[in-house]
């Protein structure tokens, strides 16, 4: 089955800074990388996703890239607020699976 | 528009109590739904999925089942919880298609 590893667990930034969080997975048949932020005790809400057909996906401050020779994908966000303090996970689904897989979760800790 | 309800917000439960949790979406057909489990500070452990009424795929061997007795009801069930039950309950659902996963507000359940 597929595997997702996800890094850092925990990233502290200050107010304005850029803030990258990685993934990677092992099946080449996944085709579709959603990430979900999810703040303390509410649900993962999708932030941006992106498909194996694109390299990259830009909404406003947060952006995806994907290398998929390589299998790693990652969310960056500029000019980090205090409001993007949360736990970010990633994801990938494929056809074959028919399931998501996600990855640990990072903890974003902005800084005033 | 889509929508996903999933009830009841919150539960205290004694251990060897019966667990009946539901979730309904609402806007579309034919969904794949998804139960996953979240300790406190940790990941998104799946548990069940259904690509179709009666077609139940489980992830993790433990006391609890889930049931899809109609296209857009997902339910998860236990005959006797244990204290190791104890966790936030999110129900999610998916096109299938390349799409996201949406998620249920969750049910935190604490089982005493």
């Amino acid at each position: 089955g597929e595997n997702v590893e996800q890094h850092p667990s925990t990233l502290s930034v200050q107010e304005g800074d850029s803030a990258v969080i990685k993934c990677t997975y092992s099946d080449s048949a996944s085709n579709y990388f959603p990430w979900y932020k999810q703040e303390l005790g509410k649900r993962p809400q999708l932030i941006i996703d992106i498909r194996s057909n694109v390299g990259e996906k830009k909404d406003q401050r947060i952006a995806v890239t994907l290398n998929k020779t390589a299998k790693h994908f990652s969310l960056h966000i500029t000019e980090t607020q205090p409001e993007d303090s949360a736990v970010y996970f990633c994801a990938a689904w494929g056809y074959n699976f028919n399931k998501f897989y996600f990855g640990s979760g990072t903890k974003l800790n902005v800084k005033p | 528009s889509q929508t996903i309800h999933q009830w009841p917000a919150t539960l205290v439960q004694p251990v060897g109590s019966p667990l009946s949790l539901e979730c309904t979406v609402e806007g579309t057909s034919n969904p794949n739904l998804y139960w996953y489990r979240q300790a406190a500070g940790r990941g998104l452990q799946l548990l069940f999925y259904s690509v179709g009424i009666g077609q139940i795929s489980s992830e993790v061997p433990q006391n609890l089942s889930a049931s899809r007795p109609q296209d857009r009801q997902f339910i998860l069930s236990s005959k006797k919880l244990l204290l190791s039950d104890s966790g936030f309950y999110l129900c999610a659902w998916s096109d299938g298609n390349n799409s996201p996963l949406h998620f249920g507000n969750g049910t935190r359940l604490t089982v005493t």
